[in-house]
């Protein structure tokens, strides 16, 4: 089993749809990374999250540490939103030297 | 600041060959690791750094070897390379939970 599981693994949906995309993981963190990666592009990070939520205009991240799980969200979807969003985990420095653990990602895309 | 650099972008080698992947970050971060991203997984740990001097591996180091002479670089070496090796490789840096990512380096062994 994966020490951070993504769903869904594809999504696709319609111009304008509210999106969510789920992370559970299985260790203690220090913070949970969402990241955007275009098709053939670099690697960005969209928000790091200890707890709470953070929001960055039409993006959302939420985190329930007891729950050890956290969602992405996207409203009025763009094409332009069409990428792979990766959830990562990263450890204590004080348990794993500050290791990152990477979710296998998930695909949207968002079609006009 | 130019954050997290790699060269080269793309590399091309035959079986056996050798060769390092240059990594360097300007935001004097301790931390440094190198991953591979392979279709349809997610980014996997080579080998990671949390200063100079001190290196460790992670998650798939075999046939990879990394040394942290200095704050700011981090190169990976492929010692004799195997076509298993084709990926896209990133560097990253990071500094408490932050973390940075270079651009990426798409290497294909034939």
């Amino acid at each position: 089993k994966n020490e951070v599981e993504q769903s869904p693994q594809n999504l696709t949906a319609q111009e304008g749809e509210f999106i969510t995309i789920n992370c559970s993981y299985s260790v203690g963190i220090s913070a949970l990374h969402w990241l955007q990666q275009h098709p053939g592009g670099g690697i960005v990070s969209l928000f790091m999250l200890s707890s709470g939520k953070k929001k960055h205009g039409r993006l959302i991240a939420t985190i329930n540490i007891q729950e050890k799980h956290s969602s992405l969200h996207i409203t009025a979807s763009h094409p332009r939103d069409s990428a792979v969003y990766t959830c990562a985990v990263r450890e204590p420095y004080n348990t794993n030297a500050g290791k990152s653990t990477f979710g296998d990602g998930t695909t949207l895309t968002v079609k006009p | 600041n130019a954050g997290v650099t790699q060269t080269p972008k793309f590399q091309v080698l035959k079986t056996g060959q050798s060769m390092t992947l240059q990594c360097a970050q300007d935001m004097n971060h301790e931390y440094m690791s190198w991953y591979r991203q392979d279709p349809g997984m997610g980014l996997r740990l080579i080998h990671y750094s949390v200063g100079a001097g001190i290196t460790d591996q992670g998650e798939v180091p075999n046939g990879y070897n990394v040394s942290r002479s200095t704050t700011e670089d981090f190169p990976l070496r492929l010692l004799s390379a195997a076509p298993s090796q084709t990926s896209v490789y990133f560097c990253a840096s990071a500094w408490r939970d932050e973390q940075f990512f270079g651009p990426g380096t798409r290497l294909t062994v034939l």
